[in-house]
């Protein structure tokens, strides 16, 4: 079964100027994550789709990103214009459902550096 | 709001030394703890799911243990290999209140077992 894929795995671009990650999910799962991981911390979640609908976007920055989750399956994250601070690296996870007894699985990452 | 630290925040090992990484959370009403190994340009595995019922969970040479009343996780790791070596994550989803069902994680311990 293939895993969650996402592009670019690597980005760089200067403050002020716009990005967009791209997350394929795990065939078949309904909920995707978007979470940011800081160097040093743990990842945080930014929003949560159940198929193509926002369930949780409590804490995504939304004067700079956006998420978008069309026919409920690939989803981009953009950030426009980006901060020195948003240097992370992105992490999109899939689960079948969105309840808490349904494991996540995650992809390999888009590391963000911001010049 | 559901707090998750780790402690140490990194751990150096010679091979073969058996080792215990700790967690712990400030709201003990989780629903479950999950502990995952994260290496460097790669995504989150998980390592062992504990639910809130019960104390403990193993998985080949990892044992994980949960106190769920004082707030906190320890993950065994028996005789450590340098294969280890890797960014161990803790993370905590809540039974109630807005955070219901969504991953708190703690900011990682960075494992290095050397030869």
């Amino acid at each position: 079964e293939a895993g969650v894929a996402q592009s670019p795995r690597y980005k760089i671009i200067e403050k002020r100027q716009s990005v967009a990650f791209w997350c394929n999910p795990i065939s078949g799962h309904a909920t995707l994550y978007w979470y940011q991981q800081i160097l040093g911390q743990g990842p945080k979640l930014l929003i949560q789709f159940q198929n193509n609908g926002v369930v949780d976007d409590s804490q995504l920055p939304k004067d700079r990103f956006s998420a978008e989750r069309l026919k409920g399956v690939d989803s981009t994250l953009k950030i426009q214009p980006a901060k020195l601070e948003d240097s992370a690296v992105y992490l999109c996870a899939s689960s079948s459902m969105g309840g808490p007894s349904n494991e996540q699985f995650f992809g390999p990452g888009t590391r963000l550096t911001v010049l | 709001k559901q707090e998750v630290t780790q402690i140490p925040a990194a751990l150096s090992v010679p091979e073969g030394e058996n080792l215990v990484l700790n967690c712990s959370f400030t709201d003990s009403a989780i629903y479950n703890l999950q502990w995952f190994r994260q290496d460097p340009g790669k995504g989150l595995t998980s390592l062992l799911l504990i639910q809130s019922s019960q104390r403990e969970q193993t998985s080949g040479r990892l044992n994980a243990s949960l106190d769920k009343s004082s707030g906190r996780s320890t993950l065994y790791i028996a005789a450590s290999q340098p294969g280890d070596s890797a960014t161990y994550l803790c993370a905590v989803r809540l039974a109630r209140g807005t955070s219901y069902g969504k991953l708190t994680f703690g900011q990682g311990t960075i494992l290095t077992v050397h030869p």
